[in-house]
């Protein structure tokens, strides 16, 4: 089973609408992020959460919104989708970045793609 | 200061040659540089990394090259094959913070 799941994988929605995309992770981690692909423009954060009390925005949260529902579970909302979100969007996991034994790696889901019409 | 550049946008390459991958970033406080692979279809997995107490580190067929004065650093990938086509994304953070990304470079190697 994979580590990072992400749901659903593929989503088309109309302008206005309001659309979850769900992350959940195996791998025991605290940390939990959001990102935006698009082409040209490599990985933007969107959200980053260190622990369940935590949230923090990320570089281009506008338009966005998170949860963390458990430790295992991070959620991206659009309360009202618009064309110009249509993106492939990614979770990730990492432990305790840099820390003394620890590898600083972010474990990436496979993406959803999102399409807003 | 935030910014990690990253040249080119793409690279064709023919099986067997040498691809090289160039990133450089402004912040001289970043002391941690991964790069990322990413196939069609998967999100990015992690493929090396350094951390500027070393000029080069080696794995297999992929070499960092890490330039602190310049603060540029390259990925090398030897004898590139069909199976290194995918998009490599450079990045860069400081301890315990988030990372910064290139915009990523899309590497075809051709059979």
């Amino acid at each position: 089973d994979a580590d990072v799941t992400q749901t659903p994988r593929n989503r088309i929605t109309k302008t206005g609408k309001r659309i979850m995309l769900e992350c959940s992770q195996t791998k025991g981690h605290d940390r939990m992020y959001w990102y935006r692909q698009d082409p040209g423009l490599g990985l933007q954060l969107i959200y980053y959460s260190f622990d369940v009390k935590d949230i923090n925005k990320g570089e281009i949260s506008d338009g966005y919104s998170v949860s963390r529902q458990a430790q295992a579970k991070f959620s991206l909302s659009l309360e009202s989708a618009i064309p110009n979100q249509t993106a492939l969007y990614f979770c990730a996991t990492s432990d305790d970045c840099g820390l003394a034994g620890h590898k600083n790696e972010q474990f990436f889901g496979p993406g959803t793609r999102l399409t807003v019409l | 200061q935030q910014q990690v550049k990253q040249s080119p946008q793409s690279l064709i390459v023919q099986k067997g040659g040498i691809s090289i991958i160039n990133c450089a970033y402004e912040n001289t406080a970043f002391d941690y540089f991964p790069w990322y692979q990413q196939f069609p279809g998967k999100g990015p997995a992690l493929l090396i990394a350094i951390r500027p107490d070393v000029s080069e580190k080696k794995e297999g067929r992929f070499t960092i090259s890490f330039n602190k004065s310049a603060k540029q650093f390259s990925l090398h990938i030897m004898d590139s094959q069909p199976g290194d086509s995918a998009t490599y994304f450079c990045a860069a953070s400081k301890y315990g913070q988030n990372f910064v990304f290139g915009p990523g470079t899309r590497l075809s190697v051709l059979p």
